[in-house]
């Protein structure tokens, strides 16, 4: 089964600073590669993904991430953050369930919070 | 197009009562998804579905029941609850394999069991 680890779990950051969030993945095989957000009070929504070509993806709001399959790691950027930025960020990997299906096997999670 | 919704959003039970929580979802997925979300530990799928009349387990099913009788719907049971299960529900649906694999989150079910 696959893991995913997130290693920050809370990043305390000044407006118009950069980001970096850790993201790390156990399968060594094709995958597929998502960052989620929460918005405090929200449910999870998709920031970006990685399916396969161009290894540097851009999402939504600014937001990037690489995919370093050499690394097993796939690093969430932004180069300026904004206070409406805080938020609890996602790493999720996808893995084929037996009989169909995908299951995303989440990391733990990282409480970004951007202050003013 | 509301997506995937929730009902309800907020419940409080007891020990040993039950519950019912109702995923609705109107983008003619063929696939739905419970999980749970605990602090520190990211989510953790309880059960899925991959069409109408199918369930099946996910990492942490004990405890909870599941029914799919019709597409767009995809209920999760709780027969008698238990302090553990105080968590938030996340209700999920997505298209088959080949497409994507994104998952689309409804907002969530905050429960309490006292």
């Amino acid at each position: 089964a696959q893991s995913v680890s997130q290693h920050n779990h809370h990043v305390i950051l000044s407006e118009a600073a950069s980001l970096e969030l850790g993201c790390n993945y156990s399968y060594g095989g094709t995958v597929n590669l998502f960052w989620y957000v929460q918005y405090p009070g929200q449910h999870l929504q998709l920031l970006l993904k990685y399916f396969s070509g161009d290894p540097l993806v851009k999402g939504i709001k600014g937001f990037e991430a690489e995919f370093i399959k050499s690394k097993f790691s796939f690093n969430l950027r932004k180069p300026s953050v904004q206070w409406s930025d805080t938020a609890e960020y996602f790493c999720a990997v996808n893995e084929g369930l037996t009989g169909g299906g995908n299951k995303l096997t989440f990391g733990t999670g990282t409480q970004l919070k951007v202050e003013l | 197009n509301a997506g995937v919704t929730q009902t309800p959003k907020f419940r409080v039970l007891k020990t040993g009562q039950s519950m019912t929580l109702l995923c609705a979802q109107d983008m003619n997925h063929e696939y739905m998804y419970w999980y749970r979300q605990d602090p520190g530990m990211g989510l953790r799928l309880i059960h899925y579905s991959v069409g109408e009349g199918t369930t099946a387990k996910g990492e942490v099913p004990d405890g909870y029941n599941v029914s799919r009788l019709k597409k767009q719907n995809f209920l999760l049971g709780l027969e008698s609850a238990a302090p553990s299960q105080t968590s938030v529900y996340f209700c999920a649906s997505s298209r088959p394999p080949g497409a994507t694999g994104e998952q689309f989150f409804g907002p969530g079910t905050r429960l309490t069991v006292l």
